[in-house]
């Protein structure tokens, strides 16, 4: 399969908990984004990746979250100290753009923080 | 600043019919790009369609067509004989520049519902 792999696909937590998420883009693909997507929204962007190069981030990436993608290939992003406001889906995207290959998404991580 | 309308909570639609999701969007930069995407009820996000704003011919992607009306900054998509794995939620977002800014912006999506 050469699509955007996320792992795991779901993960339950107590509060105060630290989660680590992994994403495998598309082999090639410099772009890699990050994105959360709350119940009954649209996802919102966290943060993008130009190959190793964290070049942007939201003001939702609170200073819990940290992402790496120290080798310009697989992201990981890390969530310390959970909260219940974590719990949403956690979106990667992969791509090469700009244009119609610039955004490919893989299944998501589902974060319930309880 | 920019920003992605879709209107429509949710729309149902008889099997082989067509139907139209709307979709407007703001933005002040002349280079853009708009994307279409499906979300089943599974959670992946699939890529239907794009549409850059210096585009002179509608695009189009099987039964797909994106409907760009830039004067109107609306961007529907037109989805040709439903079909029953058609029903999903189809997200609408854009991104501003050619590159500066690589986030895409998302509305609230539509929930579609095909029926036999």
């Amino acid at each position: 399969d050469t699509g955007v792999s996320q792992n795991p696909r779901h993960k339950i937590t107590k509060r105060g908990q630290n989660v680590t998420f992994r994403c495998d883009p598309i082999s090639e693909h410099n772009r890699l984004y990050w994105y959360r997507q709350t119940l009954g929204q649209g996802p919102e962007f966290l943060t993008y990746f130009q190959n190793e190069a964290q070049l942007e981030k939201s003001r939702l990436l609170s200073d819990r979250f940290s992402a790496e993608r120290p080798k310009g290939s697989f992201s990981t992003l890390e969530i310390q100290r959970t909260e219940q406001g974590d719990s949403a889906m956690y979106l990667c995207a992969s791509g090469v753009g700009p244009g119609a290959t610039e955004a490919f998404f893989g299944q998501g991580t589902r974060l319930t923080v309880v | 600043a920019q920003k992605i309308t879709q209107t429509q909570p949710g729309m149902f639609v008889q099997e082989k019919e067509a139907v139209t999701l709307d979709c407007t969007y703001d933005t002040s930069d002349p280079s853009y790009g708009l994307f279409w995407y499906k979300q089943p009820s599974s959670g992946e996000m699939i890529f239907l369609i794009y549409q850059g704003s210096y585009d002179q011919q509608n695009a189009t992607e099987g039964r797909y067509s994106l409907n760009f009306q830039k004067a109107r900054k609306s961007a529907n998509l037109v989805i040709s004989a439903s079909q029953l794995g058609d029903s999903a939620m189809y997200f609408c977002a854009m991104r501003e520049g050619q590159g500066a800014t690589n986030k895409l912006i998302f509305g609230t999506g539509t929930l579609l519902a095909v029926q036999p």
